[in-house]
């Protein structure tokens, strides 16, 4: 079983929608969450950080995390046909001995249709 | 501009011929790494460093070398390159070794190994 699940996708949706995006893990060491944007052949963009539970807002990004049930969440609001990505969770915590290694889930493919 | 940068982006070799990718960031981090991306699996770790001389293996480390000589360089060595070694790269960097430290993702270099 990988430490972070995530939806592969593709998730397709008309440009003006809800975008919802979630990851599920099982390490309960993790303490930092991310949220990284990839376009087609780029490297990946930090989007959101949120440390241990809550909400962050950003725009038109709101990213949740519920530590409780290890539950991680993004939303995109008034999506936009270029918000059409891969996006991937992230996460890691205060495991000295890794450093700062971020471990990923598979990534879910956004497409927003016009 | 604050970037990571590699070289090359693109690269098709064959089984045992020795490369090398590169990987600078101008940006004085002290933390370096470098992920692996393929389909399914998301982005898994191969090498990290925390400081000059200072390297450790990540999750998929074999077949692969690194070494941090100075603190701006990170290059990923593969010896002797096998197929199963065809991925996508990229290198990341960040100011610290800590979680809450955002880490900065390279282009990414698609290696084919034939």
């Amino acid at each position: 079983q990988k430490e972070v699940e995530q939806d592969p996708g593709p998730l397709s949706v008309p440009e003006g929608a809800i975008v919802s995006l979630n990851c599920t893990y099982s390490n309960s060491a993790f303490q930092y969450f991310m949220w990284y944007r990839q376009y087609s052949r780029k490297g990946p963009e930090l989007l959101m950080y949120t440390y241990s539970s809550g909400n962050k807002e950003d725009g038109r990004f709101t990213a949740q995390v519920d530590k409780s049930s290890k539950y991680i969440s993004l939303f995109i609001r008034d999506s936009q046909p270029s918000d059409s990505a891969t996006y991937l969770c992230a996460m890691t915590g205060l495991i000295k001995a890794a450093g700062n290694k971020l471990t990923f889930g598979g990534g879910t493919r956004v497409l927003v249709k016009p | 501009e604050a970037q990571v940068t590699q070289n090359p982006r693109y690269l098709i070799t064959v089984t045992g011929k020795k490369l090398t990718v590169t990987c600078s960031q101008n940006m004085n981090h002290e933390y370096m790494s470098w992920y692996r991306q393929d389909p399914g699996l998301g982005l898994r770790q191969i090498y990290y460093s925390m400081n000059v001389e200072v390297t450790d293996k990540g999750d998929v480390p074999e077949g692969y070398k690194v070494s941090r000589k100075e603190k701006r360089n990170f290059p990923l060595i593969l010896e002797s390159p096998s197929p199963n070694q065809t991925s996508l790269y990229f290198c990341a960097s960040s100011l610290t070794d800590r979680g809450q430290s955002e880490q900065y993702f390279g282009p990414g270099t698609r290696l084919t190994v034939t």
